[in-house]
């Protein structure tokens, strides 16, 4: 069963802070999160393990609170690069495999 | 980049006929899985391989089959193509579960 993310959408002007989430059904041993820009394959951002470990890359970070099954990935100060739509990818205990959100897209304008 | 590429990048074909594309890894990873990218559906898991010819069904896994007897290649197989399958797959890698999934170009399908 696919995770769910919210928004489905969302327009920045440069410099604005968003996030995202992403919630299961399932108990989860990992989020992953991704990038993808139009017209090319999604680009891994992060991963998160049980235990609520929040991590960053660059000004973009998500935390995991895995009593809720639910991720967030924060964009902060956005830039224009940080248009694209994002992913989040779950995965369940005793799983090898990812289900993947259907996914929100971010523009990000001057 | 990941040593990861696809074949045809691009195909256009008629219903009914047979269709294969083709996944090629030069990281040696265990893990390799072909999903579809449908607008509104995200990415969605075909079928996966951990290891060679081990293989197992995804949630989408109706009129496709797979096949993998070298750690390299990953190959998809649509035995008769409907327009239904018409869409963008991806093929990944990945070494072991906490690894990041590195995507493939993609290869973009019309079935007309």
């Amino acid at each position: 069963q696919q995770p769910v993310q919210s928004p489905q959408a969302v327009i920045l002007r440069e410099g604005e802070d968003a996030v995202i989430n992403c919630s299961s059904s399932k108990a989860l041993y990992s989020v992953h999160w991704y990038r993808q820009k139009h017209g090319e394959a999604p680009v891994f951002l992060m991963i998160l393990l049980k235990g609520g470990e929040q991590k960053g890359h660059d000004k973009i970070s998500a935390s995991f609170n895995e009593k809720k099954q639910q991720s967030s990935l924060y964009l902060t100060a956005s830039q224009l690069s940080y248009s694209g739509t994002y992913f989040c990818g779950t995965e369940s205990f005793n799983d090898y495999k990812l289900s993947f959100g259907a996914g929100t897209t971010v523009t990000v304008r001057a | 980049d990941a040593g990861i590429t696809q074949s045809p990048r691009h195909k256009v074909t008629e219903t009914g006929t047979p269709v294969t594309l083709r996944c090629h890894q030069t990281e040696n990873h265990r893990y390799m899985y072909w999903y579809r990218q449908d607008p509104g559906h995200g990415l969605r898991l075909i079928h996966y391989s951990y290891g060679v010819k081990d293989t197992d069904k995804g949630e989408v896994s109706d009129g496709y089959s797979v096949s993998r007897s070298k750690t390299e290649d990953f190959l998809l197989t649509l035995e008769s193509a409907t327009s239904s399958q018409t869409s963008v797959y991806f093929c990944a890698i990945t070494g072991t579960r906490q690894d990041t999934q590195y995507f493939g170009p993609g290869t973009r399908l019309t079935v007309l």
